[in-house]
């Protein structure tokens, strides 16, 4: 089955430190990629849908200029956590589709601690 | 906009009993799919079972099933024969066809323990 890789799985850094968060579909061609973001016992956030070549596209309340995304090819997207602070502590998960629009495929999300 | 409800926070079901896991949904797109994703402690996003409203029948994965009534708009999960692996948060999901719709909207997910 279609796989998306996550990298990294766990990052600890300091407050002011930006991170960057890849997104790797496998053996498939992501036409468009999915950005969340969820909180411990809470559902899953989008935060942001990006479509390869173009510009992402937040979802209302998301800072494009802290969480930036890129999608420059049709296998990676990432998503940077700029000038990170305590507060962007949380799981960030991503998911891929391709040309077929469904079942979206998940990464197995990162786990950002901003100390 | 769509909404996806899930009103139990958590259930706890014996080892090899069955158990039942409430969805609803509101939306004025005639077609549609609905997903329910589990997620384990690990926290991977593992899809369980995905439905298509304009299928009548019933999708089925194994021990995993569903009771879609589309004109209710209700989308349960039936879990037979529990296992300890089943141990989860379960998520229900909407997704429509076309523009705005054409993005997961998640329920607030439940619980579900599964005692030996």
């Amino acid at each position: 089955g279609a796989v998306v890789s996550q990298h990294p799985s766990r990052v600890i850094c300091k407050s002011g430190t930006s991170v960057k968060i890849e997104c790797r579909s496998l053996d498939f061609q992501a036409t468009t990629m999915f950005w969340y973001r969820q909180f411990p016992k809470q559902s899953l956030m989008l935060m942001a849908t990006s479509n390869e070549g173009s510009k992402a596209t937040y979802e209302q309340g998301v800072e494009k200029d802290k969480f930036l995304i890129n999608h420059a090819s049709l296998t990676l997207s990432t998503l940077t956590v700029t000038s990170a602070h305590p507060e962007d502590s949380s799981f960030y998960i991503c998911s891929a589709i391709d040309y077929r629009n469904q079942p979206q495929h998940f990464g197995d999300g990162t786990r950002l601690s901003i100390l | 906009a769509q909404t996806v409800t899930q009103s139990q926070p958590e259930m706890s079901v014996q080892e090899a009993e069955t158990v039942t896991l409430s969805c609803t949904y509101d939306t004025s797109e005639n077609n549609y799919y609905l997903f329910w994703y589990k997620q384990p402690p690990s926290r991977q996003m593992i899809l369980v079972i995905r439905q298509e409203a304009y299928k009548q029948q019933n999708a089925t994965e194994n021990r995993f099933s569903v009771n879609f009534q589309k004109a209710a708009k209700s989308f349960s999960l039936k879990i037979s024969d529990s296992q300890l692996g089943d141990t989860a948060m379960y998520f229900c999901a909407f997704l429509g066809y076309t523009g705005a719709n054409s993005k997961l909207t998640f329920g607030k997910g439940i619980t579900l323990s599964v005692r030996p």
